[in-house]
């Protein structure tokens, strides 16, 4: 079955940017989307299609995806961006395939 | 606006069985495949469940094949998940979630909209 690897934690001082990896056998040949989930709310996609932002997410959001790696990327990361980020992908065996999650903290 | 509500969970035995509905407005509900997923207390997010706009396609992830059934009443623009022989390890909040189109088998699709969740705990 398909896997999706991210770090458990990151952090990251505001201002700074923030980058989280989403690793996987050959990612770069999917499509990566990232959503973002904070306590007590439904997840809120960030990042579709590799690279393409939903209306009303902030530019400072970016996302790139080649090789077996995907990144979420947060230039200026704010408060208001701790969260927990998760990855995902379309395997054809295994169908939506989540990456483990990724606490981002504003320190 | 887009909603999606949750309903039908609650507490059952090891071995029993739950149904989840998902009530959804605010679009065209045959036009989008829907999913259900959920997160287990403190963890990550697992997806369950695909059915296409239709109904005709399903797909399940290998942790319930044979034990949950999704299913759709278009006429009703509610999701459906049947829930049979559950275990301790089902006990999670269950989201439905809108796809991008009507088949959901697309790589390029993902999730724009979802519920709010119902919370499944089972325990004996």
């Amino acid at each position: 079955s398909y896997e999706l690897t991210q770090p458990p934690s990151v952090s990251v001082s505001p201002g700074q940017t923030a980058s989280i990896t989403c690793s996987g056998d050959k990612l770069g040949d999917k499509y990566a989307f990232w959503y973002q989930q904070k306590p007590g709310q439904s997840p809120v996609v960030v990042i579709y299609q590799d690279t393409k932002r939903p209306s009303g997410i902030p530019e400072r959001f970016s996302g790139s995806n080649s090789g077996n790696t995907a990144t979420l990327t947060i230039s200026g990361t704010q408060a208001v961006d701790e969260a927990d980020y998760y990855c995902q992908a379309w395997d054809s065996s295994t169908y939506v395939v989540f990456g483990g999650g990724t606490k981002l903290t504003v320190l | 606006e887009v909603q999606l509500v949750e309903s039908g969970g609650g507490v059952v035995q090891p071995g029993g069985s739950l149904r989840l509905s998902c009530a959804a407005s605010g679009f065209t509900f045959d036009d989008y495949a829907m999913h259900w997923v959920r997160q287990a207390p403190g963890k990550g997010l697992e997806w369950v469940s695909l059915i296409s706009g239709d109904g005709g396609s399903t797909y399940y992830a290998d942790s319930v094949k044979g034990r949950f059934t999704i299913s759709r009443d278009n006429s009703k623009n509610s999701l459906y998940l049947q829930m049979n022989s559950l275990r301790t390890e089902d006990t999670a909040l269950y989201y439905c979630a809108k796809d991008t189109s009507d088949y959901g088998g697309n790589p390029r699709n993902y999730f724009d909209y979802w519920g709010q969740g119902t919370l499944v705990t089972v325990s004996s």
